[in-house]
């Protein structure tokens, strides 16, 4: 257990609704990601965080945001949720004592958008 | 777009048989890691291999790089019920400033272990 969980862990919403899923980290890694896993595509990035407030687009950014305002907290954020954005989100820290390779990821938010 | 391929998309073996798993890439990379992920549960890493290595054990894993050919293999030795997973390869890249680091998954292998 790396002491990172997501909330919540499944979620459906409705179209044009906006959504928050959380990460939250107890390790104090400096990295934290979100990726998303569809079948067919595998894992993708969507947007990551290299310290607080400091975030990057991943290859799958578009419809989503995120923030991060403290080491421990990662939020993404679906402005407003489309059908295509159904998928398994997993949250992924790494960093702690300057090693950066290794990801620990969460157990995963499955979001259904109907 | 996916940085790693692997190959095949699914295999299924008996108990105690080996499994080999392969991972191609396109451009060049610092690392190569493989990671597992159990029905329903995120990602675990298994191992990681520097560009400058040729092969890495640990454990019943055995992974071997070329570079020259991008491309990476696992092999699971002895297999067991329990190694029934997807098994994913990562290669890595830092941006230009190098303060940024991030993994580009393949979509995996599906191992079956039949008892």
């Amino acid at each position: 257990d790396a002491g990172i969980t997501q909330s919540p862990r499944h979620k459906v919403t409705e179209t044009g609704t906006p959504v928050t899923l959380r990460c939250h980290q107890t390790e104090n890694h400096r990295y934290m990601y979100w990726y998303r896993q569809d079948p067919g595509h595998g894992l993708r990035l969507i947007h990551y965080s290299y310290g607080v407030k400091d975030t990057d687009k991943g290859e799958v950014s578009d419809g989503y945001s995120v923030s991060r305002s403290k080491t421990e907290d990662f939020l993404l954020t679906l402005e407003s949720a489309t059908s295509s954005q159904t998928s398994v989100y997993f949250c992924a820290i790494s960093g702690k004592g300057g090693r950066y390779y290794e990801q620990y990821f969460g157990p995963g938010t499955r979001l259904t958008v109907t | 777009s996916q940085q790693g391929e692997e190959d095949p998309q699914a295999l299924s073996i008996q108990e105690g048989e080996n499994a080999t798993m392969n991972c191609s890439y396109k451009t060049s990379i610092n690392n190569l890691q493989w990671y597992r992920q159990n029905s329903g549960r995120g990602l675990v890493h298994l191992i990681l291999i520097r560009s400058n290595e040729r092969e890495k054990h640990s454990g019943r894993l055995r992974v071997t790089l070329d570079t020259s050919k991008k491309s990476s293999s696992l092999l699971i030795t002895a297999s067991r019920a329990a190694d029934t997973a997807s098994y994913f390869c990562a290669t890595d890249a830092w941006n230009s400033g190098g303060s940024n680091y991030k993994l580009t998954f393949g979509k995996g292998t599906l191992l079956t272990v039949n008892p």
